[in-house]
């Protein structure tokens, strides 16, 4: 079945840090890959989403790039903020299956 | 993109008593789901509220402990019954977006306390 494996926290950066957040994933077809993030206190938000190879997500600094090759959506930014720190879901869904999420990555910044 | 609220944003509740949650959107949804989140844990599916018919549970889940309501398009109540501390958790109320992408919004969930 479907199956979401991303890295496990927490990590810790300074500001302005470069950041990355493997992703990898599992799925047969051509799933939509998404990653949510939960701030803390808060539910889940969506940050970005792609749904085909080589499609690009962004959003509020953040990337992440659909690679059907390596079966990954990884998470990137260039120069993170203290208010970045919260925990980050990778998720993919098929047409008509249940979302399936990974176990979430906290990330610490710290000033 | 939908608006999602629940009530009560968080309680703390004895032993062998129930909690009832409430899930608001602000448009008709035909999928609403209800998760659980365990501390540090991510995110358990608990079941699927049907519109009109008997809430679809994931494994694990049973409709005796978690009953589920489903009146209308709007709306879905989440019951937590006979709670022990076990049952301490995030829940979140979901609505998913049938378009092309199958995108899920989450309300801001409640945090359950159980002493």
């Amino acid at each position: 079945g479907n199956s979401v494996t991303q890295m496990e926290g927490p990590v810790t950066l300074s500001e302005e840090a470069f950041l990355t957040i493997n992703c990898t994933y599992t799925a047969t077809g051509y799933p939509s890959l998404f990653w949510y993030v939960q701030y803390p206190g808060e539910g889940l938000q969506l940050l970005l989403k792609a749904t085909k190879a080589d499609d690009k997500g962004s959003n509020k600094g953040f990337e992440a790039t659909y690679r059907k090759e390596t079966t990954s959506f990884h998470l990137e930014k260039g120069s993170v903020q203290v208010s970045d720190s919260a925990v980050y879901f990778c998720a993919l869904t098929g047409r008509g299956d249940k979302i399936i999420f990974g176990k979430g990555t906290r990330l610490h910044i710290l000033p | 993109s939908a608006v999602i609220s629940q009530k009560p944003s968080r309680d703390i509740c004895q032993r062998g008593t129930s909690l009832t949650i409430q899930c608001q959107v602000d448009s008709q949804v035909t999928m609403m789901f209800w998760y659980r989140q365990q501390p540090g844990q991510s995110l358990t599916l608990i079941a699927t509220a049907n519109q009109g018919s008997e809430a679809t549970y994931e494994s694990g889940f049973v409709i005796d402990k978690f009953p589920i309501s489903r009146p209308n398009l709007t709306f879905s109540t989440l019951t937590v019954s006979n709670m022990s501390p076990e049952d301490s958790s995030i829940y979140l109320c979901s609505v998913e977006d049938r378009g092309e992408y199958n995108e899920q919004f989450f309300g801001p969930g409640t945090r359950l306390t159980v002493l």
